[in-house]
C-alpha cells in the first residue's frame, strides 16, 4: 500500500466551528506533514512529526491544532479558522532519510465562510 | 540554506513537442533533488528525484532530468508532449538543515499543452 489517504475531501465551515481533518498511512513511514496551499502556490509546511513527535511548526496560528495518534494517523485540528485559512491542506508521510520523498495526499479543500 | 529557482511560471507546448521545465538550486552540500507533478485538485505526485546515483534520472511517465553541478541546474524534460501531461510542476530541494525533514519548492510552473 503506496497511498496516503486523506479525509474530508472537502470541508466547508463556519468561523466559530470546530472540525478536523485526517490523514492515513500504512507504508511504516516515520514522518508526517501538514501542508498549506493556495491557489497558484507551491505548499507551505505547517507542521511535522517524526517518530510521533511534533519536530517542526513553522509559526503556525493557535487556531490550528496537529495531533499523532499514532505512526499512522495524523490529525488537524480546527477551531476559529478565518476566510484567508481556506487553503487546500495537504497530508504527506515520509521515510526519514535525506534522499526519501514524501508521499502526498489527494488534499483537502477547507472553504471558511 | 537550500533553495531552488523555476524560471518560467507558465510554459505552453504543442502535442508531441519538446517539454523543458527550468529548475536552478542553491546549496552549499550536495543536494537531494526532487521534480513533483500535480494535476488539479489534487495532491502532489513525485516523477523523479536526484540522490547523486547518478547525474541523468529517468522518472515516471517518460520525464527525465539531468543534474548538472556546474551549471546548479536540474531541468525537467520530456521528448514529446501529451495533453495528459498539462498540470503543475514543482521543483524541490531537501534542506539540510536542523529541520532535515523539510522540502524547500520552487514557485512552480505551469505547464499548458496545445493540440
Amino acid at each position: 500500500d503506496t497511498e496516503v489517504t486523506q479525509t474530508p475531501k472537502h470541508l466547508v465551515m463556519g468561523m466559530t466551528n470546530k472540525k478536523s481533518l485526517k490523514c492515513e498511512q500504512h507504508m511504516g513511514h516515520r514522518a508526517m506533514y501538514w501542508y498549506k496551499q493556495k491557489a497558484k502556490k507551491p505548499p507551505e509546511l505547517m507542521f511535522v512529526y517524526s517518530y510521533e513527535k511534533l519536530s517542526i511548526n513553522e509559526s503556525v496560528p493557535s487556531r490550528f491544532s496537529p495531533e499523532c495518534p499514532n505512526s499512522s494517523l495524523l490529525n488537524l485540528h480546527l477551531h476559529a479558522l478565518q476566510p484567508e485559512d481556506s487553503a487546500l491542506y495537504l497530508c504527506a508521510s515520509s521515510q526519514d532519510r535525506l534522499e526519501d520523498e514524501q508521499f502526498f495526499g489527494p488534499g483537502t479543500r477547507l472553504t471558511v465562510l | 540554506a537550500q533553495s531552488v529557482t523555476q524560471l518560467g511560471s507558465h510554459v505552453s507546448v504543442s502535442e508531441g513537442a519538446l517539454v523543458l521545465l527550468r529548475c536552478n538550486y542553491s546549496s552549499s552540500v550536495p543536494p537531494y533533488l526532487f521534480w513533483y507533478v500535480q494535476y488539479p485538485n489534487q495532491g502532489l505526485q513525485l516523477l523523479l528525484k536526484y540522490t547523486s546515483a547518478a547525474t541523468l534520472v529517468k522518472g515516471i511517465n517518460g520525464f527525465e532530468a539531468e543534474f548538472k553541478k556546474s551549471e546548479t541546474s536540474f531541468h525537467l524534460t520530456k521528448p514529446s508532449a501529451h495533453m495528459s501531461d498539462a498540470a503543475e510542476y514543482f521543483c524541490a530541494v531537501r534542506d539540510y538543515g536542523g529541520a532535515t525533514n523539510k522540502l524547500i519548492f520552487g514557485t512552480g510552473t505551469l505547464l499548458a499543452v496545445q493540440p
